[in-house]
């Protein structure tokens, strides 16, 4: 069985600071992970995926995430936060063999003040 | 715009109507997906179409019913519906092979009076 869990509904934080999204995952078998972002009044986009290879995954928009097996944790950062970031953003765990089968969490709204 | 797209955007729809949502991908790929978007709620995956399989989520009530006719097209037919199933409703493309590589229309919201 796998599971998903975003800590915080909602994070806020000022313009330029570093953006952290928390994302802890459980899963019986070796996991591919997900970040999904979802702008007001559209679909969700991939971020970036982390399937087994390098630990430190690179995606779009300056964001990117570390795979901690030992704390089962994949973590969304930013170094610098954009006005244009803020959105919703969405954990996802999948097996290699199942397609587009994602368990999601329930999201972290992401909020950025001027 | 996205290689997939929803229709209808916004659906009002009355407990006793027969309604349905459409979904098309312009991408090429083999496998679709109906997810449901509730507030403050994970993204629930309700059904999945491709070349080589059918899966169905046991969860989702028989008030929603699937239809893909070709590997392009995705339906979601319903019929006596509940002010619960109130929600946005996405569809998503992916190739088989590309784990976890989903493409996302806009979704339908969908409220049920």
């Amino acid at each position: 069985a796998q599971s998903v869990t975003q800590l915080g509904s909602h994070v806020s934080v000022s313009e330029g600071a570093l953006v952290l999204l928390r994302c802890n995952y459980s899963s019986s078998v070796p996991p591919y992970l997900f970040w999904y972002v979802q702008y007001p009044n559209q679909g969700l986009q991939l971020l970036l995926k982390y399937t087994s290879a390098a630990t430190l995954v690179k995606g779009i928009n300056g964001f990117e995430a570390e795979f901690k097996k030992s704390e089962t944790s994949f973590h969304l950062t930013k170094p610098s936060a954009h006005m244009s970031d803020a959105a919703e953003y969405f954990c996802a765990v999948s097996g290699s063999n199942q397609g587009g089968k994602l368990i999601f969490g329930q999201g972290t709204e992401l909020s950025v003040k001027p | 715009e996205t290689g997939v797209t929803q229709t209808p955007r916004h659906l009002v729809m009355g407990m006793t109507n027969k309604k349905s949502l459409k979904c098309e991908q312009h991408l090429g790929h083999n496998a679709m997906y109906w997810y449901k978007q509730s507030a403050k709620k994970p993204l629930e995956l309700m059904f999945v179409y491709s070349l080589e399989e059918r899966v169905e989520n046991n969860s989702v009530p028989s008030r929603f019913s699937p239809e893909c006719p070709n590997s392009s097209h995705l339906f979601l037919h319903l019929h006596t519906l509940q002010p619960e199933d109130s929600a946005l409703y996405l569809c998503a493309s992916s190739q088989d092979g590309a784990v976890g590589k989903l493409f996302f229309g806009s979704g339908t919201q969908l409220s049920v009076l």
